[in-house]
């Protein structure tokens, strides 16, 4: 069975933590994603990655950080945690087929900054 | 710029009688399109996609989708709701000219199916 692990799935941390959320996938997939979910905002794209040490800025980078050392795992730092960071991450995976594109998510990962 | 609005945040409906979530998209090219389904505290999970072909998908669940191009809609149906159908839906499209197999994701429907 396809497989999409997130370390953590409720943390807690205080304003100005740095902030590290693991991702790791087991089906050999090239791409890999963090979003973070927000009521009423859907999902928004922060990174992704098509292959280990690459990295392009989605459409809410600002803020976060991220590292692909090994193909399976993609990791989301927060490098001075703030309140507005509050809120669900995302990861997700996909093999970069042109007849699929279809995403498989992880559990989720819900960050509270106080 | 590729965008996907579902102008409804709730929806509800009896158990038993026919559900239609709505889902609208803006791609400069042909589109890729995906719908999802997010239970309470958990992940997105992937229910049925339109890549080409017949423009009715069928998917999990009991579940379809229909692809009208003219009206760039692509709305989720199913002929007789479940109780267990109760969750939070996302649809999501990607731009086939798009190489970065990004997908946008619409702000969500809730189903609320009454018993």
């Amino acid at each position: 069975d396809v497989k999409v692990t997130q370390s953590s799935r409720y943390l807690v941390k205080r304003t100005g933590e740095k902030v590290f959320l693991e991702c790791v996938q087991d089906m050999d997939h090239e791409n890999m994603f963090w979003y973070r979910q927000d009521p009423g905002l859907g999902l928004r794209l922060i990174y992704f990655s098509y292959d280990v040490k690459m990295k392009e800025k989605g459409d809410i980078p600002e803020g976060y950080s991220v590292s692909r050392e090994k193909k399976e795992r993609f990791s989301l730092i927060l490098e001075s945690a703030s309140t507005n960071q509050t809120s669900m991450y995302l990861c997700a995976s996909s093999f970069p087929s042109e007849n699929t594109g279809e995403l498989f998510f992880g559990e989720g990962s819900r960050l509270t900054v106080l | 710029a590729q965008s996907v609005a579902q102008p409804e945040d709730q929806v509800n409906v009896a158990e038993g009688n026919p559900l239609t979530v709505k889902c609208t998209y803006s791609v400069s090219g042909n589109p890729y399109l995906f719908w999802y389904v997010q239970y309470p505290n958990r992940g997105l999970q992937f229910l049925l996609k339109y890549i080409t072909g017949d423009n009715l998908v069928k998917g999990s669940y009991g579940f379809e989708a229909e692809f009208n191009k003219s009206q760039t809609s692509f709305h989720l149906k199913k002929p007789s709701a479940l109780v267990s159908d109760s969750a939070l839906y996302f649809c999501a499209v990607r731009d086939r000219m798009d190489s970065s197999y990004k997908l946008i994701f619409g702000s969500g429907t809730r189903l609320l199916v009454r018993p």
